[in-house]
């Protein structure tokens, strides 16, 4: 039971393709993330929820459309994705944001951008 | 901007060995936490470590932070081939603006039998 489930766990996309990655977590926490993972970088934040209000939006292409309809379920809207956006992304949640506060983190849905 | 840097990079060791990885800053955390992320899954807290000199252990793994809240060392005791995966470390700053953890690129270890 890892308390924090993504979905799909492997993706392949064209670049003219539209597609969501899904996120759930049943930790009762309030905060949620996505990151991005890639060979030879530290792992990169993308989007932070709090509280189902978004709070951190480092800088990320406006093809990647996040949605957090509850403080349970996230997700990422990818369109017209580049090759590299290929990576491993990860979901992770936390009881609330800005505290630092160890994450929890899904097993990652891994995106090949064709 | 802070950074951490984790070294070395790679680390292929025969089962049995000893190890130690490091994670280092110019900057001063308010604590600092390594995860391990074994291949195909997500990465897993270890351990938080906050105080300055502070030492943890985890059965084989032994934590440390520095005195200073700039760096922390991993040393592992008799490795064994579960140890294998990526260790991760990531420094917190509380309060302020800055709520994110810092994650360095991580130690990449391979445990063979």
């Amino acid at each position: 039971e890892t308390g924090v489930t993504q979905t799909p766990r492997h993706l392949v996309m064209g670049m003219t393709n539209k597609k969501s990655l899904k996120c759930e977590q049943h930790l009762g926490h309030n905060a949620m993330y996505w990151y991005k993972q890639s060979a030879k970088k530290p792992l990169e934040l993308m989007f932070v929820y709090n509280f189902k209000e978004q709070t951190e939006n480092n800088s990320v292409p406006s093809r990647f459309s996040p949605e957090c309809p509850n403080s349970s379920h996230l997700f990422l809207h990818l369109h017209t994705l580049q090759p590299e956006d290929s990576a491993l992304y990860l979901c992770a949640s936390s009881p609330s944001w800005g505290r630092g506060l160890p994450l929890h983190f899904g097993n990652g849905t891994r995106l090949t951008v064709t | 901007t802070q950074l951490l840097e984790q070294s070395p990079q790679f680390l292929s060791i025969q089962e049995g060995e000893n190890l130690t990885v490091y994670c280092n800053s110019s900057s001063v955390f308010s604590s600092l936490q390594w995860y391990r992320q074994e291949p195909g899954e997500g990465p897993v807290l270890l351990v938080t470590v906050v105080t300055g000199g502070e030492v943890k252990k985890l059965k084989r793994l032994t934590f440390q932070f520095g005195d200073a809240r700039k760096d922390s060392s991993l040393h592992i005791t008799a490795a064994q081939p579960g140890d294998t995966g990526l260790y991760l470390c990531a420094g917190a700053n509380y309060g302020g603006s800055q709520g994110n953890l810092i994650f360095g690129k991580g130690t990449k270890l391979s445990v063979k039998p």
